[in-house]
């Protein structure tokens, strides 16, 4: 148990529709990260939060937002989702953003467009 | 971040060590190398990091050349919850870089 948690962990939604993907980190961790595990393009590095703020983007949709609130949980925000979409997301978190060795990442929430 | 090139896959006997190769030739002097491992769709776990000496920990062992440009990882006594896919990221600990994860390597334990 790395200590991150992640919610829910099953998804099963609509295209078109809009879902919320949440994540809390390890305590005393003030950096989160979200990744995209497809089966076609891997584990792909999505956005990062410190301590509220975006620190760090990667190859993240438009249609997809995230955000960092003053408690320092995280959620992840997929609109007019498509079929493409499916795929695991990982929320990660580690203590720094900066300098930071090392990622303990959660258990996932697999989401499945239909 | 530097690329990482591992072979798609190996195998390994239950209670022989599993030594795991990485290149990364194009390496700069700034960059650590680091291990994860990923078990069939659960998140991904730390291994270990270094930057140019050899690191043990409890799980694991990185051997890195003296020229840096490959590495290896070696799990002593492979268990049967070794399966997984291995991922060899070279990156830059300063600023806010993040994991870029390539294909790894996927080990099989096998009794």
């Amino acid at each position: 148990d790395s200590g991150v948690t992640q919610t829910p962990k099953h998804l099963i939604t609509a295209t078109g529709q809009r879902v919320t993907l949440r994540c809390s980190p390890r305590s005393g961790d003030l950096s989160v990260y979200w990744y995209q595990q497809s089966l076609d393009q891997g584990l792909q590095f999505l956005i990062q939060y410190y301590n509220g703020e975006e620190r760090a983007k990667g190859n993240i949709l438009e249609r997809f937002s995230a955000q960092q609130f003053p408690d320092l949980h995280s959620e992840l925000n997929l609109s007019s989702l498509e079929l493409g979409d499916s795929a695991l997301y990982f929320c990660a978190s580690s203590v720094s953003g900066a300098n930071s060795y090392e990622q303990y990442f959660g258990p996932g929430t697999r989401l499945t467009v239909t | 971040d530097a690329k990482t090139t591992q072979p798609p896959s190996m195998d390994c006997a239950e209670g022989r060590a599993a030594n795991l190769p990485c290149n990364h030739s194009t390496i700069s002097g700034n960059e650590y190398v680091y291990w994860y491992r990923q078990i069939h769709s659960q998140g991904p776990q730390y291994i270990i990091h270094g930057l140019k000496n050899n690191e043990t920990n409890e799980m694991a062992s990185l051997i890195i050349t003296e020229d840096r440009k490959s590495s290896t990882l070696i799990l002593p006594h492979a268990t049967l919850r070794d399966t997984a896919v291995y991922y060899c990221i070279v990156r830059v600990v300063a600023g806010y870089s993040t994991l870029t994860f390539g294909k790894g390597t996927m080990l099989l334990v096998s009794p």
